[in-house]
């Protein structure tokens, strides 16, 4: 049983470049979440979906941020003209999102470096 | 806001020691208190997690103690090895909405 699959594990970017990182949650899970790591901080909730519906996106930035969940296919988390500011771990976890608090499970990250 | 406090950022131990990590809440509403472990270059695995109506939960060598009248619950390494040494982080959620601690830098001392 596969756990949550992300790629590419490692990505560089040059400024003004676009990124896109995917994310194939767990068998049987439909919830999925983004989260970015800078170094020696903890995790940075950014975005929270179900297929095809965004949830929260409370803590996505409002520019060059965006963030998809399709009915078929991995999520994926769009970062547009990237800055050097954005070289960070980020992290997508899945959950089968039950009715009460379920398990989330992370993904191995990808890490973005902007040059 | 942070939703979560944790403490403290770091933590040293030498082997067969019992690092006590704990965590704070405000929230009442919420239902599910996991922590996680994470190894440089990976991503954080579930450790062991607990829910309000138990006021401990045990895991091997891994403790959560519960107090909801506090608000607040800690991780407890018994016996605690290199290998265990690690970022910790706890976390707390309503429903599918998960709010982490900062992580706690444990190193376990040969």
């Amino acid at each position: 049983n596969a756990g949550v699959m992300q790629n590419p594990r490692h990505l560089v970017r040059r400024r003004g470049q676009e990124a896109r990182l995917r994310c194939s949650p767990m068998k049987g899970h439909s919830h999925v979440y983004w989260y970015r790591q800078l170094p020696e901080e903890g995790l940075k909730f950014m975005v929270y979906l179900q297929k095809e519906n965004i949830i929260d996106e409370s803590g996505m930035p409002k520019e060059r941020f965006s963030a998809e969940f399709p009915k078929e296919g991995p999520s994926i988390l769009r970062i547009q003209q990237v800055v050097r500011g954005d070289s960070a771990a980020y992290f997508c976890a899945s959950s089968q999102g039950s009715g009460r608090s379920g398990e989330q499970y992370f993904g191995p990250g990808t890490r973005l470096t902007v040059t | 806001q942070q939703q979560v406090k944790q403490s403290p950022q770091s933590l040293i131990v030498q082997k067969g020691g019992i690092p006590i990590i704990n965590c704070a809440y405000e929230n009442t509403a919420f239902d599910y208190f996991p922590w996680y472990q994470q190894f440089p270059g990976k991503g954080p695995a579930l450790l062991i997690a607990i829910r309000p109506d138990v006021s401990e939960k045990k895991e091997g060598r891994f403790t959560i103690s519960f107090n909801k009248s506090a608000k607040q619950f800690s991780l407890h390494i018994m016996d605690s090895q290199p290998g265990d040494s690690a970022t910790y982080f706890c976390a707390a959620s309503i429903g599918n909405q998960f709010y982490f601690g900062t992580g706690t830098s444990l190193t376990v001392i040969p």
